[in-house]
């Protein structure tokens, strides 16, 4: 069964950073193509990064590039996300998924993990 | 930037009846539209993708057509596990866009 879980969420500060993680298994994660999806409360879904399989190619949304950076572990079957110079408009659910490798739609979904960004 | 206008916003119907949902591009994305379901406390399901084609696991009852610009998405015969909420995405180019959602209520 394919499950992802994030975890990393939390409350920060705005222009302050958090490194959120999702563990991957159940399937075999360096084959597949992965990327953060984010929902503001009440809102609906934004994608915000994808990373290739083999971590050779990024794309962002150009609200975040230069100040987030999506990676992955094949060997731990980890997928990060460094969000740097947070802005309060990113208070959100952020959720890992698998991205298909030819087309890009997204297969399986984890839960999500909170990012609160407030003073 | 691909924009997806999805309509209506929220939709009530009762078990039993069919229910359909458009999703409407900004530009032609040909067939790479996929549809998801979303329930709380639930993982956002992949229902279909290119279009019309339903996603391992989808039952029947749901379909998807369409091409280019306009896209919708059939429910026949609604079931009670069917009330949620429901995405359009496309992905034929990035930045990846999705509509803004149809919550899909028991009347």
């Amino acid at each position: 069964e394919v499950q992802l879980v994030e975890s990393g969420g939390g409350l920060v500060q705005p222009g302050r950073s958090l490194k959120l993680s999702c563990a991957a298994s159940g399937f075999t994660f360096s084959d597949y193509n992965m990327a953060w999806v984010r929902q503001a409360p009440k809102k609906g879904l934004e994608w915000v990064a994808t990373i290739i399989y083999d971590g050779s190619r990024t794309y962002y949304r150009d609200s975040v590039k230069g100040r987030f950076t999506i990676s992955r572990d094949n060997a731990k079957s980890t997928l990060y996300l460094q969000m740097d110079s947070l802005r309060s408009e990113e208070t959100a659910t952020y959720y890992c998924a698998t991205q298909d490798w030819a087309f890009n739609w997204f297969a399986y979904w984890g839960q999500g993990t909170l990012v609160t960004v407030s003073s | 930037d691909v924009q997806m206008t999805q309509s209506p916003s929220y939709l009530a119907a009762s078990p039993g009846e069919s229910v359909s949902i458009s999703c409407k591009a900004s530009k032609s994305i040909s067939n790479n539209l996929a549809w998801y379901q979303e329930k709380p406390g639930k993982a956002n399901k992949l229902l279909i993708h290119s279009g019309s084609t339903l996603q391992s696991g989808t039952p029947s009852r749901f379909s998807g057509s369409g091409s280019g610009t306009d896209f919708t998405l059939t429910i026949r015969s609604l079931e009670f596990e069917d009330f949620a909420v429901y995405y359009c995405q496309q992905y034929n180019e990035y930045p990846l866009t999705f509509g803004s959602g149809t919550k899909l209520e028991i009347k």
